[in-house]
């Protein structure tokens, strides 16, 4: 089947404890991304990559991290975590970055940093 | 930088009846795509429905559609014979299409609820 995996689905932790969350897709798709999603101001995007070893900046970077070593995986990474980086993250993928290609979405992790 | 804008944060429909969710959305590019998703409870988010800007007829998928208007810079979702089902917080998103990977800028949200 196809899709797009996170993990964990939930995740609390206490401010500065480094945490990764995983993302990966088996449709050998070029560009993945993450975004994150708050009350009232719908989905932002952190970081997005158009290929492996290729990454950039979002509308909302700072405070996180990414890699992409690998095609199908792209972790993302918070050094130093805080209490204004509890969200839902979203990671996604698609085969282009353009064009009328959807963006496949997995099912999101609901992070709270206390 | 390509704005989105959804001015109901929530809406409610009778079931069986319908519905139209707003959506505008400034850029100064003439062609791009427009889309419709829709998270449930669940969080997960599902694609709803697609419009390519130099397509002139509107996008419909079964009780879906949307009107859009190009000049006005307007992508509405109307939901014809709503179920419950269709209770769900839905994204109106744009996408470039010239290239660039910025991918899908997203509005704010609508909390559509469906009443028995």
């Amino acid at each position: 089947e196809a899709q797009v995996t996170q993990n964990p689905r939930y995740l609390i932790t206490v401010t500065g404890k480094k945490l990764t969350v995983t993302c990966s897709q088996n449709m050998n798709h070029e560009y993945m991304s993450w975004y994150r999603q708050d009350p009232g101001l719908g989905l932002r995007q952190i970081y997005y990559s158009m290929n492996v070893e290729v990454t950039d900046k979002g509308d909302v970077p700072e405070g996180y991290k990414v890699s992409r070593k690998e095609k199908r995986n792209f972790p993302l990474i918070l050094e130093s975590p805080s209490p204004n980086q509890t969200s839902l993250y979203f990671c996604a993928s698609s085969s282009r970055t353009g064009g009328n290609s959807p963006l496949h979405f997995g099912n999101g992790t609901r992070l709270t940093v206390t | 930088a390509q704005t989105v804008t959804q001015s109901q944060p929530e809406m409610s429909v009778q079931e069986a009846e319908t519905v139209t969710l707003s959506c505008t959305y400034d850029t100064s590019e003439s062609d791009y795509y427009l889309f419709w998703y829709k998270q449930p409870p669940s969080r997960q988010m599902i694609l709803v429905i697609r419009q390519e800007a130099y397509k002139q007829q509107n996008a419909t998928e079964n009780r879906f559609s949307v009107n859009f208007q190009k000049a006005a810079k307007s992508f509405s979702l109307k939901i014809s014979d709503s179920q419950l089902g269709d209770a769900a917080m839905y994204f109106c998103a744009y996408r470039t299409r010239s290239g660039s990977a910025r991918q899908l800028t997203f509005g704010s949200g609508t909390q559509l609820t469906v009443l028995p």
